[in-house]
């Protein structure tokens, strides 16, 4: 499975736009991209998932450049109940693989 | 259910003894996932199960842990022997045929005193 690279946290204050970078330079033709999200004491949660270009959901979008690299997931004008820790995670869709979660970039919104 | 259902919520033990932890996943969901984060830690993966397939077991720490998936349904781990490091938090995870798209459960806290 192709190694992820985020950083390890970030600050931002409330009603700004937050971009968490994360580099998979080995990342295979099959793998897609997929970022959790995890509060403290809860399992993380499931916010976006790309392969190429862009995706956008109601809760983030995901930018993907044509090398695919590297994604960034871009949160819209965070509150304070953003503060969470990020995942990034590089992987077939398929079955027969457990995806490997690294430390995350722990993201701290103030106000 | 409608979610990803983990018992006990927290348990706290003594070195030595054993224990099984309990993971309802969401109904049809035929993977269920078993990872371990330590406090501030990233998830550690444990065990993965596929529908009837033999389980990938490949992130388990020692002999000492082992799971099962009865009826792929309802799983148990079970930490026999516990050591003050497998204190952590174990989480649980299913999801459909595909692996994307996880749905975790908030966790079961092991303790070991």
């Amino acid at each position: 499975l192709a190694k992820t690279t985020q950083p390890i946290s970030m600050d931002s204050y409330e009603g700004q736009e937050v971009n968490i970078t994360c580099s998979h330079n080995n990342i295979a033709t099959n793998d897609y991209i997929t970022w959790y999200q995890q509060f403290p004491s809860q399992g993380p949660r499931f916010i976006i998932q790309g392969y190429k270009t862009k995706v956008t959901n109601e809760v983030a979008s995901l930018f993907i450049p044509a090398d695919r690299k590297s994604s960034t997931l871009s949160l819209p004008r965070v509150s304070l109940s953003d503060t969470a820790v990020y995942y990034c995670l590089v992987g077939p869709n398929q079955a027969g693989t457990a995806l490997i979660f690294g430390k995350g970039t722990t993201l701290s919104v103030s106000s | 259910g409608a979610g990803v259902s983990q018992s006990p919520s927290n348990k706290v033990t003594e070195k030595g003894k054993d224990v099984e932890l309990r993971c309802d996943p969401i109904s049809g969901h035929t993977a269920l996932y078993w990872y371990r984060q330590s406090l501030g830690q990233g998830l550690e993966f444990l065990i993965y199960f596929q529908g009837n397939s033999a389980p990938d077991k490949s992130g388990l720490p020692s002999d000492r842990f082992s799971a099962e998936r009865t009826g792929g349904s309802v799983s148990t781990l079970t930490i026999q022997r516990t050591q003050q490091e497998d204190s952590a938090v174990y989480l649980c995870a299913s999801s459909p045929f595909l692996p994307h798209g996880y749905t975790f459960g908030s966790g079961t806290r092991l303790t070991v005193v």
